[in-house]
């Protein structure tokens, strides 16, 4: 499995609160994206890097900002979290000039606003 | 931007039957298409993708069919298993890293 570390596993906060998930790679793969997974909507990009401190926006982008300070790190923050938030939250990372362009996943953030 | 359209949204079949998923996509620059599984409480796990230079590939039990021109590809899983209950998602990418557009996923359960 490729070395994806998604932190927290769980989460519950409250409405107009800041929240900051994290995501951590090993593989050293330049690409990293953001994903949230809603019911009929399957997998929708929030924000993608393709770089340290390269970053665009992605379909869902509103309400959200990231960070990437470094290439094994990348952070998803909501600066006031809605209850429309409320996801499943994946992070993935990929590589170019490999035979594979795979995206690997991580194990999924269960983010819920109350 | 990149549409991908999946159907079924759920498919039940016995064990041992086949099971094929469709999807298209709408940007004829895609030219990459991978398949994911995604067990419960998991995140997605590739199980087979393609890439627009061939029509069809193989990998035992799974193949994927690819249609250019028609802009559709198809998942086809022979003599399922319990174990290949999941949902599945088709996604189109141009490969160069930008970002992996995903269908809506397909629950498949496989009856014993």
């Amino acid at each position: 499995d490729a070395g994806i570390t998604q932190s927290p596993r769980h989460k519950v906060t409250e409405t107009g609160t800041p929240v900051t998930l994290r995501c951590h790679q090993t593989e050293n793969h330049r690409y990293m994206y953001w994903y949230r997974q809603d019911p009929g909507h399957g997998l929708r990009l929030i924000h993608y890097s393709y770089g340290v401190k390269d970053t665009d926006k992605g379909e869902v982008s509103d309400g959200y900002s990231v960070s990437r300070s470094k290439t094994e790190d990348f952070l998803l923050t909501l600066e006031s979290a809605t209850s429309s938030q409320t996801s499943v939250y994946f992070c993935a990372i990929s590589e170019l000039g490999q035979s594979n362009t795979e995206a690997f996943f991580g194990q999924g953030t269960r983010l819920t606003v109350v | 931007g990149e549409n991908v359209e999946q159907h079924p949204s759920t498919l039940s079949v016995q064990e041992g039957d086949s099971a094929v998923i469709k999807c298209t996509y709408s940007d004829s620059a895609s030219n990459y298409f991978p398949w994911y599984k995604q067990e419960l409480g998991k995140g997605p796990q590739l199980i087979i993708d393609i890439r627009s230079n061939v029509g069809e590939k193989k990998d035992q039990r799974i193949a994927v069919t690819l249609n250019k021109t028609a802009k559709h590809f198809s998942l086809h899983i022979t003599e399922t298993q319990p174990e290949d209950s999941a949902v599945y998602f088709c996604a189109a990418s141009k490969g160069n890293g930008q970002n992996f557009v995903f269908g809506p996923g397909t629950r498949l359960s496989v009856l014993p």
